[in-house]
């Protein structure tokens, strides 16, 4: 069982369209934070949320921390084909375990 | 600013050989990581330094995989002997000072094996 769950695995979108994908867990985290890695390169950190309820704004790319501190949301609007890639959610539960999730693979077609 | 450097990039052996990994982290990272990526999944922490100290080996297969960072810069990760469920990518990411989730982790290139 994993211990952060990721959905949908797996999305195709047209540039310009908007899309959200979802990161859960049953324990809470600490933090968690967001990644995105492109192909035959390791993940590149885009983004750390630590309060409960907190919103990060990263130009297209808004983040969210559930109240509850179980889960995180990455919303893109005005998808591009510079989106492409893995994202990827991790973070630190309170057992003290790093761990990422599965990641979503998001194709943005021109 | 020079990044994570990792060698080589690829790597297919046969099972029961062994290989190593070699990771030199950004100048100045007291902390490193090495991760194992297998197709499909997300990283899986192996272990982690500080320095030339283990903070974190509790995922590491013990039995066949090794890693040293004896000077607390540069770091190789051992796999002695190799199995087929080995094939992933090999992470090395290396950060400041704190752990993973406090500050930022940069990534290598990652190692690609491939175990026949």
């Amino acid at each position: 069982t994993q211990l952060l769950e990721q959905s949908p695995q797996f999305l195709s979108i047209q540039e310009g369209e908007n899309l959200t994908v979802y990161c859960n867990s049953s324990s809470v985290f600490s933090s968690l934070q967001w990644y995105r890695q492109e192909p035959g390169e390791g993940p590149v950190l885009l983004v750390t949320v630590v309060t409960g309820g907190e919103v990060k704004k990263l130009k297209r790319l808004t983040f969210q921390f559930g109240d509850a501190r179980k889960d995180s949301s990455l919303h893109i609007t005005a998808a591009q084909p510079g989106d492409t890639g893995l994202y990827l959610c991790a973070g630190n539960d309170y057992g003290q375990n790093f761990v990422f999730g599965p990641g979503t693979r998001l194709s943005v077609l021109p | 600013e020079a990044g994570v450097a990792q060698s080589p990039r690829y790597k297919i052996i046969e099972k029961r050989q062994s290989v190593a990994f070699w990771c030199n982290p950004i100048s100045g990272h007291a902390t490193l990581y090495w991760y194992q990526q297998i197709l499909g999944q997300g990283p899986k922490l192996l272990i982690q330094f500080q320095n030339n100290g283990v903070v974190d080996d509790s995922q590491l297969p013990k039995d066949r995989f090794s890693a040293e960072r004896l000077k607390g810069v540069d770091s190789t990760l051992k796999i002695q002997p190799a199995k087929l469920e080995d094939s992933a990518v090999y992470l090395c990411a290396s950060s400041l000072v704190r752990g993973p989730d406090q500050e930022t982790q940069y990534f290598g290139p990652g190692t690609r094996l491939l175990v026949l």
